[in-house]
C-alpha cells in the first residue's frame, strides 16, 4: 500500500515569513501534483511535477520533485494572509488511469 | 474560467436509500473521475471513466455503487443502498489530458443517517 507522509500537519506563521512543506514516500511516483483546498472547496490544482530534480515555481510558490521521485516540497516565500489554507500533495503510481494517492495535508495559517 | 459542476451540494438520506451525485464535467474534458473524503480524513480514489466505461476503480468502489454518462454532459455516481460509513464529501474531476492535469468539483456532502 502506498502511503504519502506530509509535514507538518499544522504550521502558523507570520507574514512575510518563509515556509516549507514536505510530502514523502517510500515508493516512487510517476507524477506528483500539489493542490491547495479551502473549507467545503473541493482541492485545486497548483502543479503537477513529473521529472526527478524537477522544480517549478509559481510566483512565491517553489516546487521541487526528489531525484527519485519519492519526495516533493513546496516553499512559499514571503508568505501573505491569502495562502492560508489546507495544502495536499497527491501522487501517481505506477502509471495509474486515475488513482491518485492523497496525503492528509498541511494547515497554513498565515497571520498578518 | 471553465469548472466541474456538481449537485447537489448537500444531500440528507436515511440508511438504504438509493443516492445519486451529479457533476457536470469541463466540456471538452474527456476523462471523469469520482474521489471522496470522509471528515478529517484523506482524499480517496473511488473510479476513473473513459470512452464511456471504467477504467479504474478503487476497493471503496464496490458493487454498491455505479456511474453512468448518460447523456453526454452529465457524470452520476450512484449509490445504491447507502450506509452510516458512506458518509462524506464527493468530489467528482475531470480532465483533457488524464490524470496529471485534474480539475475537481465543489463536491457534495452526503449525509447517510
Amino acid at each position: 500500500t502506498q502511503l504519502l507522509e506530509q509535514s507538518p500537519q499544522f504550521l502558523s506563521i507570520q507574514e512575510g515569513e518563509n515556509l516549507t512543506v514536505y510530502c514523502n514516500s517510500s515508493s516512487v511516483f510517476s507524477s506528483l501534483q500539489w493542490y491547495r483546498q479551502e473549507p467545503g472547496e473541493g482541492p485545486v490544482l497548483l502543479v503537477t511535477v513529473v521529472t526527478g530534480g524537477e522544480v517549478k515555481k509559481l510566483k512565491r510558490l517553489t516546487f521541487q520533485f526528489g531525484d527519485a521521485r519519492k519526495d516533493s516540497s513546496l516553499h512559499i516565500t514571503a508568505a501573505q494572509p491569502g495562502d492560508t489554507g489546507l495544502y495536499l500533495c497527491a501522487g501517481n503510481y505506477g502509471g495509474s488511469q486515475g488513482n491518485l494517492i492523497f496525503g492528509k495535508g498541511t494547515k497554513l495559517s498565515v497571520k498578518p | 474560467e471553465p469548472e466541474v459542476t456538481q449537485t447537489p451540494s448537500h444531500q440528507v438520506t436515511q440508511m438504504g436509500q438509493e443516492v445519486i451525485l451529479r457533476c457536470v464535467p469541463i466540456s471538452n474534458h474527456l476523462y471523469f473521475y469520482w474521489y471522496r473524503q470522509i471528515l478529517g480524513q484523506k482524499v480517496e480514489f473511488l473510479v476513473s471513466f473513459y470512452n464511456n466505461e471504467i477504467s479504474e476503480k478503487s476497493e471503496i468502489f464496490d458493487d454498491q455503487f455505479s456511474v453512468e454518462r448518460p447523456d453526454g454532459s452529465n457524470f452520476t455516481l450512484k449509490i445504491r443502498s447507502t450506509k452510516l460509513e458512506d458518509s462524506a464529501m464527493y468530489f467528482c474531476a475531470s480532465s483533457e489530458q488524464g490524470v496529471n492535469v485534474l480539475t475537481f468539483g465543489a463536491g457534495s456532502r452526503l449525509t447517510v443517517l
